[in-house]
């Protein structure tokens, strides 16, 4: 099993629909949790942490985590054709080093 | 721009050849990740560093592969006797030691012909 787990997609939203993707990992000592986006070529870029459990909203990101059931999501709200991009998600655990997932690949379509 | 900043962006090295792959943190960071990304894959964690201190090094190959974060100057990934194998996007990400927190930098790509 990966330590994180990704639906690697290709995953199509069309324009202003709410985009959902998922993260499982398997440690269950994780205590951060974030969401990075990369756009080809380019370097990830951080736009999402949450610690507690729960939904965490910015803009027209939100992340939720559920410890219990080692899940971590990220929706977009109304979205862009802006935000076709790979999606990555990283956990940190004891070893204070995140672990990525292999990203999912969203197509926002005009 | 007080980025994290990598360089060289691209690299082309021959079979067998050395590849020095350099990272400055950004201001006020003093620590610096190491990680490679192949094709349509994810990041791969290579190593942890501090100055002058290797704090985890548990990703990096156990052959060919060296970090250094010297106390003066940036932080080098070496790579030696390349071989095709090697080629792939190298980050360097860097923080403030508070929180896991990453900011990455643009990436050097290695091709080995």
């Amino acid at each position: 099993q990966k330590e994180v787990e990704q639906n690697s997609g290709p995953l199509s939203v069309p324009e202003g629909a709410i985009a959902s993707l998922n993260c499982t990992y398997s440690d269950r000592g994780s205590q951060s949790f974030f969401w990075y986006r990369q756009y080809s070529g380019k370097s990830p870029e951080l736009i999402m942490f949450i610690y507690s459990n729960g939904d965490k909203e910015d803009g027209r990101f939100t992340a939720q985590l559920n410890k219990a059931s080692q899940y971590v999501s990220l929706l977009i709200r109304d979205s862009q054709p802006s935000d076709s991009a790979t999606y990555l998600c990283a956990v940190a655990g004891s070893a204070r080093q995140l672990t990525f997932g292999s990203g999912t690949q969203l197509t926002v379509l005009p | 721009n007080a980025g994290v900043m990598q360089n060289p962006r691209h690299l082309v090295r021959r079979r067998g050849q050395e590849a020095r792959l350099r990272c400055s943190p950004m201001k006020g960071h003093s620590h610096v990740y190491w990680y490679r990304q192949l094709p349509e894959e994810g990041l791969k964690f290579m190593v942890y560093l501090q100055k002058e201190n290797i704090i985890d090094e548990s990703g990096m190959p156990k052959e060919r592969f060296s970090a250094e974060f010297p106390k003066e100057g940036p932080s080098i990934l070496r790579i030696q006797q390349v071989v095709r194998g090697d080629s792939a996007a190298y980050f360097c990400a860097s923080s403030d030691g508070t929180g896991e927190k990453l900011l990455f930098g643009s990436g050097t790509q290695l091709s080995v012909l």
